[in-house]
């Protein structure tokens, strides 16, 4: 298994330009997350999904979009970037049934905004 | 609401001397606690978890203990490597949803020889 990816590892990205980051994983969790990591700061939760077609905000929802359109995939969609959303973004996935069971992340996406 | 409060780094150690970490929670019923390391430019991976009062969990020569009458989950290990340096995040995941996590704000180690 190759558990959680994510691409691109980089990525600079101009004031207004928009892109995806992408997330995979291939443990067929149900639960995924997206997560963002500013200097110094713990994780702060973008949004998440518990199953196919199912998507809610987190603490910090503003300036992005996400899809759920298979288990593998969760997409998060910046529109207009801005410099405020330079940070680290991680997908994570976890086992929906019991809430003994730990989350897995992947490698995480560096975004740089200028 | 449910959160996690971790003790603030960065923390400096030499090689061989003994590390705690702070870490309490406020949350209501039974929450899962977890620790979580992170390694310079990686993501973060499970370092150990407990999932019910009393409960232990160890890896790596790292321990933390469930206390609920404390609400606290500290991080411990008796010797500390170089290979140690990283951030330590606590976590817990809430009893009644399962569908969010919530995270410390991490704990910078560097572990000097």
């Amino acid at each position: 298994n190759a558990g959680v990816t994510q691409t691109p590892k980089f990525r600079i990205l101009k004031i207004g330009q928009s892109m995806t980051l992408q997330c995979t994983q291939d443990m067929n969790h149900n639960y995924m997350y997206w997560y963002r990591q500013d200097p110094g700061m713990g994780l702060k939760l973008i949004y998440y999904s518990v199953g196919a077609g199912i998507t809610d905000k987190g603490e910090v929802p503003n300036g992005y979009n996400v899809s759920r359109s298979t288990t593998e995939d969760f997409p998060l969609r910046l529109e207009l970037a801005a410099p405020s959303q330079t940070s680290v973004y991680f997908c994570a996935s976890s086992y929906p049934e019991t809430r003994r069971n730990e989350q897995f992340f992947g490698p995480g996406t560096r975004l740089t905004v200028l | 609401g449910d959160s996690v409060t971790q003790m603030e780094g960065p923390v400096t150690l030499s090689e061989e001397a003994c590390l705690t970490i702070n870490c309490t929670y406020t949350a209501t019923g039974y929450p899962s606690l977890f620790w979580y390391v992170q390694y310079p430019g990686e993501g973060l991976q499970l370092l150990l978890k407990a999932t019910k009062a009393d409960d232990k969990g160890s890896n790596k020569g790292f321990e933390a203990t469930y206390r609920k009458e404390t609400t606290s989950f500290h991080l411990e290990k008796g010797s500390v490597q170089v290979s140690d340096s990283a951030v330590y995040f606590c976590a817990l995941r809430p009893s009644n949803t399962g569908n969010q996590f919530y995270f410390g704000t991490g704990t910078s180690l560097t572990v000097i020889p």
